[in-house]
Formats: structure tokens, C-alpha cells, sequence
């Protein structure tokens, strides 16, 4: 089993669109857990943090589920400048080593 | 403030070939990261300084992959001789000792073809 998993996608949704990925993660010592977006050749760049008690950013809303070990991120009102590969992030250990899922691609069309 | 830097930003060379790899850090940070990725796939550490110490190495290919930050500050990753499956952009990341270890700065990447 992969360490974290995501749907591949790609999501094709149109502006105004709300959409939802989720991903899991295997191990449960993992004590950080972030959403990176990175878009199409382009160097990754860190979205925001999941925290237990759930957290928003404007029109991006993070959740995570310890128990069943699943992380989501839910973005409202899609822009087409939302369109990249999003990439969900755990990190455990005490070196705080960042473990990455293969990501999921969003394209927003108009 | 100036980002990560990298260079070259694209190599093609071809297979049992050496090639290096550059990375200069933001200003101040101890911690350099090096990642491996390959296309449709996240990034996936290879190896971790902080300072001019490793602090993980544990996902370098050691019989071909070489990496060093002698004086602390900017770092090379060497392969040698490359395969066709090093095929992969390299990224380079840092971070400060004074920020959460999740704040990685990342730069543009070095694109890598083997042929």
C-alpha cells in the first residue's frame, strides 16, 4: 500500500464549480498534514495546512480525519486560475521529512 | 527575497553518462532538501542537510547518486553513471530552522532526459 494516495484525476469542472479531493495516508504516526499545488511545470508550492480541527482559506477549506487517516480539500467557487495539480502531504518523523502523493489535476474551463 | 536557484535548468545526456546538479538555498536557510520527480508522480526525497550535515539519505541510490553542501550553503547532486529511469526533474527545496519543516521553499527544478 502507497503511502499517500490520491485520485489521479484529472477533474475537469467549470468555473463556479465546487470540488473535492481526497487522499489517504497509511501510516499513523504521521503528525502533519499539508496541501501543496503545483502547476504545470512549475516548481510545488505550499497551499495550506490540515489541521484536525479543519481550516479554511478563503474559497479552500482543508479536513482531516485522523481515525480513517483521510485528508481532504474542498475548493468553492472553482477559477480558472485554480487549474494545477494539487498535491496532498504528510509528514512524520522527527527530520519532519515531507511524503508526497502523486497529486491530483484540476482543469477549470470557462 | 531571492528564491531557490537552480541550474542548469534542462540536461539531456545519454545513458552511463555523469551529470551534476546545482542548488543555491534562500539567505539563512540550514535546511537543503534534494527531490526526485518523475513525470505524473510526487516529489520523493533523496537527501536531506541541514547545515552541511545529512540528515536523512535513506531514498539516494548511493551506487550512482552523490550529493554534497560542503560549506553549508549551496549543494550539488551528482549521478554517475545516469540510467534511463533518472529521467526526472530535480527539484531543490529549503527551509529555516525557525519555521515548521513543512515550509519548504522549492525551486524551479533541473529537468533531466537520459537517452
Amino acid at each position: 500500500r502507497k503511502e499517500v494516495e490520491q485520485d489521479p484525476g484529472p477533474f475537469n469542472v467549470p468555473e463556479g464549480a465546487t470540488v473535492a479531493f481526497n487522499c489517504t495516508y497509511s501510516n499513523s504516526a504521521s503528525q502533519s498534514f499539508f496541501w501543496y499545488r503545483q502547476d504545470c511545470r512549475k516548481e510545488p508550492k505550499l497551499l495550506m495546512s490540515v489541521y484536525s480541527s479543519g481550516n479554511e482559506d478563503g474559497r479552500f477549506t482543508a479536513q482531516l480525519n485522523r481515525a480513517s487517516q483521510y485528508i481532504s480539500l474542498l475548493i468553492r467557487d472553482s477559477k480558472l486560475s485554480d487549474s494545477a495539480t494539487y498535491l496532498c502531504v504528510v509528514n512524520f518523523g522527527s527530520q519532519g521529512n515531507l511524503i508526497f502523493g502523486k497529486g491530483t489535476k484540476l482543469s477549470v474551463k470557462p | 527575497e531571492a528564491g531557490v536557484a537552480q541550474s542548469p535548468r534542462y540536461k539531456i545526456i545519454e545513458k552511463r553518462q555523469s551529470v551534476a546538479f546545482w542548488c543555491n538555498p534562500i539567505s539563512g536557510h540550514a535546511t537543503l532538501y534534494w527531490y526526485q520527480q518523475i513525470l505524473g508522480q510526487g516529489p520523493k526525497l533523496l537527501i536531506q542537510f541541514q547545515n552541511n550535515g545529512v540528515v536523512d539519505d535513506s531514498q539516494l541510490p548511493k551506487d550512482r547518486f552523490s550529493a554534497e553542501r560542503l560549506k553549508g550553503v549551496d549543494s550539488t547532486l551528482k549521478i554517475q553513471p545516469a540510467k534511463l529511469e533518472d529521467s526526472a526533474v530535480y527539484l531543490c527545496a529549503s527551509s529555516s530552522l525557525e519555521t515548521p519543516t513543512y515550509e519548504q521553499y522549492f525551486g524551479p527544478g533541473t529537468r533531466l532526459t537520459v537517452t
